[in-house]
């Protein structure tokens, strides 16, 4: 059955770090993809970044950018020079099933993010 | 762009209560989606809908029911409401039969039963 871990409950930064999170996924399908979503103290949820199962590259938006281990199952997200407002509960995501559609995410428990000036 | 609307935004109900919650997007998206978040914790898929008159269960999907008579529109039904039963129910739309699977939110609904 499909799972999505995310063991870091929280994670305190300093402002224009580097912060790191983790999550580990368990799938049966050869083609699936990975997301990250933030959501934000006002309970606004905004799609951050994706990892298709096929690609080797690590995808990269912006300051996001993930750490893709596919023989650990893992997608780690890495977020460089942080800011304030980075400040969120980040949620790690898993859709099977490759380019078929009708299938929807299976989301992780979140890690708490907070940016200290 | 779009957008996802919500209503209500609050809604209070009292134990075995029959409550409705609307969603509409005008992104002209084929999948949309309702999940609940309970405090503290992640997101649990209680329906699904690939298409206008498509419903697929979640997990969570005991307890309610929904209805997508439009593809612009997703209700769900709470068909009896726990007592102190608190949570936010978020609906989401993907675009393309939910191939790609890049979710677009609403803002929620805060559910709270007296």
């Amino acid at each position: 059955a499909q799972k999505v871990t995310q063991t870091q409950t929280s994670i305190s930064v300093m402002e224009k770090t580097t912060v790191t999170m983790d999550c580990v996924y368990e799938t049966q399908d050869s083609s699936y993809f990975l997301f990250w979503y933030k959501q934000t103290a006002s309970g606004e949820i905004v799609f951050l970044i994706r990892q298709d199962s096929y690609k080797k590259e690590n995808a990269t938006v912006g300051h996001y950018s993930l750490n893709f281990q596919k023989p650990k199952s893992s997608i780690g997200l890495i977020i460089t020079a942080t800011q304030i407002e980075d400040s969120a509960v980040y949620f790690c995501a898993m859709r099977e099933g490759g380019y078929q559609g009708g299938r929807a995410l299976i989301f992780g428990t979140g890690t708490t993010v907070s940016v200290s000036p | 762009g779009g957008i996802i609307t919500q209503t209500p935004k609050f809604l209070i109900g009292q134990e075995g209560q029959k409550l409705t919650l609307k969603c509409q997007q005008n992104f002209n998206h084929d999948t949309m989606y309702w999940y609940r978040q309970d405090s503290g914790k992640g997101l649990r898929l209680i329906y699904y809908s690939i298409t206008e008159n498509d419903l697929q269960k979640g997990d969570l999907s005991e307890g309610y029911d929904a209805s997508r008579e439009k593809k612009s529109s997703f209700s769900l039904t709470v068909t009896s409401a726990q007592k102190n039963e608190m949570a936010v129910f978020l609906c989401a739309s993907s675009t393309d039969r939910g191939r790609y699977a890049e979710q677009f939110f609403g803002p929620g609904t805060r559910l709270t039963v007296l």
